[in-house]
């Protein structure tokens, strides 16, 4: 089984830059997932999908992030535009279903840095 | 405000000896615990889970203990070898609305041979 494939796996950019990530996700997961994870913190969710459906975007910074996922398959994330408190590791995960029978699969990540 | 809590950054242990990893909850409404294993440069993989109506959970060397009245989950590793050296992360779910998964900063596990 394939696993969740992200790219680019790094990039560094200027603030107030624009920068998008990919992600596909195992076959047939119905849920996607967008973390970002700041350095020393735990991942925090910005973003969960419901095949191609937002679920749950409250953490999202609606104002710079952007998220899509076209024909519930693959994803991107955008931010534009980029502030130096950007810069983490922005991780993709994806499962059959949300909940507890389905853990969650992730992606290698991005790691982002905003100077 | 963080619900998932680790307090303990970092731990090192010697080779063969048990691993004790912990964690506290703050939000009673969590009934699913997990536990995830993240090496440097990759994604975290799932390593147990336990449900809320259980207190005890074991795969091989794997062990994870609940206790819902500490709102206090850990983990136990024996023996614990060099390649369990990770970041392991703690992290629950809620299962109703939409079973959002909340994780700790995370406890560095240093196994020295």
């Amino acid at each position: 089984e394939a696993g969740v494939a992200q790219s680019p796996r790094y990039k560094i950019i200027e603030k107030r830059q624009s920068v998008a990530f990919w992600c596909n996700p195992i076959s047939g997961h119905a849920t996607l997932y967008w973390y970002q994870q700041i350095l020393g913190q735990g991942p925090k969710l910005l973003i969960q999908f419901q095949n191609n459906g937002v679920v749950d975007d409250s953490q999202l910074p609606k104002d710079r992030f952007s998220a899509e996922r076209l024909k519930g398959v693959d994803s991107t994330l955008k931010i534009q535009p980029a502030k130096l408190e950007d810069s983490a590791v922005y991780l993709c995960a994806s499962s059959l279903a949300p909940g507890q029978n389905s853990p969650l699969h992730f992606g290698n990540g991005t790691r982002l840095t905003v100077t | 405000d963080q619900q998932v809590k680790q307090n303990s950054p970092s731990l090192s242990v010697q080779e063969g000896r048990i691993s004790i990893l912990n964690c506290d909850y703050t939000n009673s409404m969590f009934d699913y615990f997990l536990w995830y294993k993240k090496y440097p440069a990759e994604g975290p993989t799932f390593l147990i889970s336990i449900s809320s109506i259980k207190d005890k959970n074991e795969d091989g060397r794997f062990t994870v203990f609940l206790n819902k009245s500490a709102k206090h989950l850990s983990l136990h590793i024996v023996p614990s070898q060099p390649g369990d050296s990770a970041v392991y992360f703690c992290a629950a779910i809620y299962s109703g609305g939409y079973q959002k998964v909340t994780f700790g900063i995370g406890t560095k596990l240093q196994v020295i041979p």
